[in-house]
């Protein structure tokens, strides 16, 4: 099945506690991206990547890090979390930039304390 | 990127249609119209997207106005499954930020 996994689904911590929240798709998409969502500020995007070894800022890049090493991983790093960054975050892939249609994975409720 | 305007909430009953509409009176030559959904804090689901002309596929219809300041999603036989909150984005097709969510329109699809 064509999917976009991400884990954990659900993590509370603690504030400077380094993290990491994995993204993995299966349909040899080149671009990949993160999400956060929060109340009465709808989707801003953090990161993302045109391909292995090809990343950019979003809107919301402060406090976090990404990686591409290999085509279907996006890990999102939180180096040193902050309550702030408290939020729903979703992974989303897509075939290239040139496609219109992308695909979310089911979201990480991170809660840092 | 222009600036959407949909209503915050809106019931149909099981089996109609449901039609959506978007206001983006700002929208300029090389913007297209996305519609996504997102049930319930999962993650948001494509649903069809256009730039001038209306689209379908299996899951809606789009339909755009001539001068292209408005548009409305049409979902044609709406279920219980299909209630979920759609936005309506509007933003240039580039490798940036692809999607910045606004509010959205909270659809109830009733028995």
């Amino acid at each position: 099945e064509a999917q976009v996994t991400q884990n954990p689904r659900y993590l509370i911590t603690v504030t400077g506690k380094k993290l990491t929240v994995t993204c993995s798709q299966n349909m040899n998409h080149e671009y990949m991206s993160w999400y956060r969502q929060d109340p009465g500020l709808g989707l801003r995007q953090i990161y993302y990547s045109m391909n292995v070894e090809v990343t950019d800022k979003g809107d919301v890049p402060e406090g976090y890090k990404v990686s591409r090493k290999e085509k279907r991983n996006f890990p999102l790093i939180l180096e040193s979390p902050s309550p702030n960054q408290t939020s729903l975050y979703f992974c989303a892939s897509r075939w290239s930039d040139r496609v219109h249609e992308q695909y979310f994975g089911p979201g990480t409720r991170l809660t840092v304390t | 990127d222009a600036k959407t305007t949909q209503p915050p909430s809106m019931d149909c009953a099981e089996g109609r249609a449901a039609n959506l509409p978007c206001n983006h009176s700002t929208i300029s030559g090389n913007e297209y119209v996305y519609w996504y959904r997102q049930i319930h804090s999962q993650g948001p689901q494509y649903i069809i997207h256009g730039l001038k002309n209306n689209e379908t596929n299996e899951m809606a219809s789009l339909i755009i106005t001539e001068d292209r300041k408005s548009s409305t999603l049409i979902l044609p036989h709406a279920t219980l499954r299909d209630t979920a909150v759609y936005y309506c984005i509007v933003r240039i097709h580039n490798a940036g930020n692809m999607l910045t969510f606004g509010g959205g329109t909270r659809l109830m699809v009733k028995p």
